[in-house]
């Protein structure tokens, strides 16, 4: 089991649905990330949170709202989603400060949009 | 150019073989490297991280980079059947942005 906790691990919703995509970590990670990975390709790096607040959006469609309500907790607000936003989305988090240490991640959640 | 070149495979080998899992890189900004391991379902694994040219080794692995050549490594010894995952290279600049480049993953099988 990961120490980086997603839920839920597989959501199905239509297009014009509002859901949220849920991580936490109790490691006393500053760091949270979100991340889009598409079949047989690496993880996209979406969000940076940095001591809770949004330090990198990669150019991510406002469709997708993160957020991040204290140190252990990130969330992805999930509204009128297009069927390419199918995928696995990864939540990581690290140390932050040393600026310089790994990212852990949890197993994901699986997401289709009909 | 991709910035991280890795060679998708898919490599076989049978149980017991030595790996070699190999990234090539072409920014010399890179500092850190990472060698996570996926398997099917599930998010990437760490399973090394350096950050200075030279070798680390963690039980039947060992992370290799190479500064001046830009290149870096993961060797597994006596592979087994439950290393079958996708091996994935990352590295990242210096400072405290965190984003993290990607190789394309490299698809093992070991079989019995």
């Amino acid at each position: 089991d990961t120490e980086v906790t997603q839920t839920p691990k597989h959501l199905v919703m239509g297009m014009t649905n509002k859901k949220s995509l849920k991580c936490e970590q109790h490691m006393g990670h500053r760091a949270m990330y979100w991340y889009k990975q598409k079949a047989k390709k690496p993880p996209e790096l979406m969000f940076v949170y940095s001591y809770e607040k949004l330090s990198i959006n990669e150019s991510v469609p406002s469709r997708f709202s993160p957020e991040c309500p204290n140190s252990s907790l990130l969330n992805l607000h999930l509204h009128a989603l297009q069927p390419e936003d199918s995928a696995l989305y990864l939540c990581a988090s690290s140390q932050e400060g040393a600026g310089n240490q790994p990212q852990h991640f949890g197993d994901g959640t699986r997401l289709s949009i009909l | 150019q991709k910035e991280v070149e890795q060679d998708p495979g898919p490599l076989s080998v049978p149980e017991g073989a030595i790996v070699s899992l190999n990234c090539t890189y072409s920014n010399s900004a890179f500092q850190y490297f990472m060698w996570y391991r996926q398997y099917s379902r599930k998010g990437p694994e760490l399973l090394m991280y350096t950050y200075s040219s030279g070798n680390k080794e963690d039980g039947r692995f060992t992370a290799q980079v190479d500064k001046s050549s830009k290149y870096i490594s993961l060797f597994i010894r006596d592979s087994q059947p439950s290393d079958s995952a996708t091996y994935l290279c990352a590295m990242r600049r210096s400072g405290n942005t965190g984003k993290l480049i990607f190789g394309q993953g490299t698809t093992l099988q070991v079989k019995p």
